[in-house]
This record gives structure tokens, sequence and C-alpha cells, in this order.
């Protein structure tokens, strides 16, 4: 199966302070990428979509100025958390897609990354 | 949106017994996806099953696209199946998007 690579795995930040993110499709390319956010006991929930080179569309009620994506190639896209605050403290992961033909939707999944902000 | 519903929410087993998780969906979808979340929070794609039947080893996964439900059958669990098991459909709208369910939290005790 496809790998996704996120880094890094656990991250401590100060409140103000910004976090990124990366997420990397290791063998395949991906031409579109995914967020979630995932708090304790609860489902994923997806934050914002991105194509390669082109804008993100985010979910509603996510602040685009606060979640900063970037896919600026078929291999990476970044969350950056901008000003952050403790209740931004959460579990992040990445899905990504890029095959062919009728599997072109199945989504691969980066390792998660803990985030807490104190 | 699509309603993605999952069942049991909790499933407590002894080892070796088998067990049946359900995903009701309520809408078409394009395809659907189970996946495993460890106790460290990755998730393990289990299958990828638009339709019909696929196994693999202990698991096997039946999805019903007319009927809009899909099974995950665990055989002989062990106590390295615990996590949690989620459905998560696909839906190919001028752009595709993974919902999922709320997931079925699973303990196989030794």
């Amino acid at each position: 199966g496809a790998v996704v690579s996120q880094h890094p795995s656990r991250v401590i930040c100060k409140s103000g302070t910004s976090v990124k993110i990366e997420c990397r499709s290791l063998d395949f390319q991906a031409t579109t990428m995914f967020w979630y956010r995932q708090f304790p006991k609860q489902s994923l929930m997806l934050m914002a979509t991105s194509n390669e080179g082109s804008k993100a569309t985010y979910e509603q009620g996510v602040e685009k100025d606060k979640f900063l994506i970037n896919h600026a190639s078929l291999t990476l896209s970044t969350l950056t958390v901008t000003s952050a605050h403790p209740e931004d403290s959460s579990f992040y992961i990445c899905s990504a897609s890029g095959g062919y033909g009728v599997r072109s939707t199945e989504a691969f999944f980066g390792q998660g990354t803990r985030l807490t902000v104190v | 949106g699509i309603q993605v519903e999952q069942s049991p929410p909790d499933l407590i087993l002894q080892e070796g017994a088998n067990s049946t998780l359900r995903c009701n969906f309520s809408d078409s979808v394009n395809n659907l996806q189970w996946f495993h979340q460890n106790p460290w929070g990755q998730l393990i794609n289990l299958f990828y099953i638009p339709s019909g039947t696929k196994q693999n080893g202990r698991l096997s996964a039946t999805t019903v696209a007319t009927e809009r439900y899909s099974l995950l059958y665990i055989s002989s669990s062990q106590t390295t199946d615990s996590g949690v098991y989620f459905c998560a459909v696909i839906r190919n709208t001028g752009g595709f998007k993974t919902i999922f369910g709320a997931g079925t939290r699973l303990f196989v005790k030794a």
C-alpha cells in the first residue's frame, strides 16, 4: 500500500507561536490531500481539502487564517497553526489520495501529530 | 449531507470470539473504506470496498451498495485487534470527500 509520512508526531508549543505540520506521500503522487482534527474518543473531523497548486477548500467553521494549508507539490502538504492557543491542542491527521482509475479516491493516512499548546 | 452510522459504538470480546461491525450510510457513495485506528492513533487501511466481499486473513468485509450498508467481520479475535474501527464513505461531487462514521471501539480481553 501507499505510504504517507507526517511530521512531527508530537509537538509542544507556547501560546501565540505558530506550528507547522508536514504531510508527505512517499511513494505516490498525491493530487489531493486532506487535513483532519480528532478530539479524544471522537471521530475524525475534516478541516480542509487541498489540491496541488491551488488554494485549499475549508470546511464550514474552520478558520482559514488560523489553519494555513499549502500544497506546493504532488508529494507535500503543510498545515500551519498560527498564533496557537490551548484550545488548538488536538490530534491532527493528514491523508493523501492520488491513484488512478477506480482506486483514485482511496485515502492513505499519516501517523498523526499530537499538538499541545501551553 | 450524507450520514454515516456505525454500530455498535462499543464492543468487548473475549479473545477468540467472532464479531460483526456494521456501517449504514444515507445516500449513494462512490466508494467505502474500513480503517483500524490503533492505540497510537495511526489509521490502518483494512479494506477499500465499494461493493462485494473481500477477505484478508481473519478479516472480511461486505458492502451492499444498493442497500447502503457495509459489514466488517472479525473472526478469532486477538488482543491486538483492540482499537477503533472506522467506516468512511467517499462522495465524488465535483471534488471528493471522505466522510467518517463515529467508529466502533473494540476491546479484546485475553
